[in-house]
């Protein structure tokens, strides 16, 4: 089975503090994402990642940067914490494309940081 | 960009009955279409998916449908049973390299023993 594993389960950080949200995916997966998850707001993408060092901006990038040096390891920067950035946090990783064409393939999921900010 | 709607927000039924979630898509380039199902405490995990060159799939008591025309497709439970609740989000696709899904805003389904 494909295990995403989130660093943390919760974390607590202050205003302005530089925070750092880890995500390990062991099934060599080309693509990785994060989402963070509010109530009635579904699974909105922050970031995501198709290859080592490459990243993409979601549909909510500002406040956040992301970092993938290795293939496996996908991490999340909140460069300046903020109350509004108080929410949980999903990883997820994909495979890339397959050789009957299809590019889109199901995400497997790591099991969310709660990340409060005070 | 895509967007993906949800209905309904909530849906609470007796064990045994049938369960349906519906959402609709904007972008007809969309052609595929997975469901999660998300239990306390746990990620999202894939319950089902559909492809645009199918209308109907189904994985015993769970179906998914698909109306491209409408840009609509549906979940399906029959005979729910408690371990049934949970959230469930549905979300599209368009066939990139990055393999990246719009969701929809979620549904909490409640089965009453």
């Amino acid at each position: 089975d494909v295990k995403v594993t989130q660093s943390s389960r919760y974390l607590v950080k202050r205003t302005g503090e530089k925070v750092f949200l880890e995500c390990v995916q062991d099934m060599d997966h080309e693509n990785m994402f994060w989402y963070r998850q509010d109530p009635g707001l579904g699974l909105r993408l922050i970031y995501f990642s198709y290859d080592v060092k490459m990243k993409e901006k979601g549909d909510i990038p500002e406040g956040y940067s992301v970092s993938r040096e290795k293939k496996e390891r996908f991490s999340l920067i909140l460069e300046s914490a903020s109350t509004n950035q108080t929410s949980m946090y999903l990883c997820a990783s994909g495979t890339g494309p397959i050789p009957s064409g299809y590019s889109n393939q199901p995400q497997h999921f790591g099991d969310g940081t709660r990340l409060s900010i005070l | 960009g895509e967007n993906v709607e949800q209905h309904p927000s909530t849906l609470s039924v007796q064990e045994g009955d049938s369960a349906v979630i519906k959402c609709t898509y904007s972008d007809s380039a969309s052609n595929y279409f997975p469901w999660y199902k998300q239990e306390l405490g746990k990620g999202p995990q894939l319950i089902i998916d559909i492809r645009s060159n199918v209308g109907e799939k189904k994985d015993q008591r769970i179906a998914v449908t698909l109306n491209k025309t409408a840009k609509h497709f549906s979940l399906h439970i029959t005979e729910t049973q408690p371990e049934d609740s949970a959230v469930y989000f549905c979300a599209a696709s368009i066939n990139t390299n990055a393999g990246k899904s719009t969701f929809g805003d979620g549904t909490t389904l409640t089965v009453k023993p």
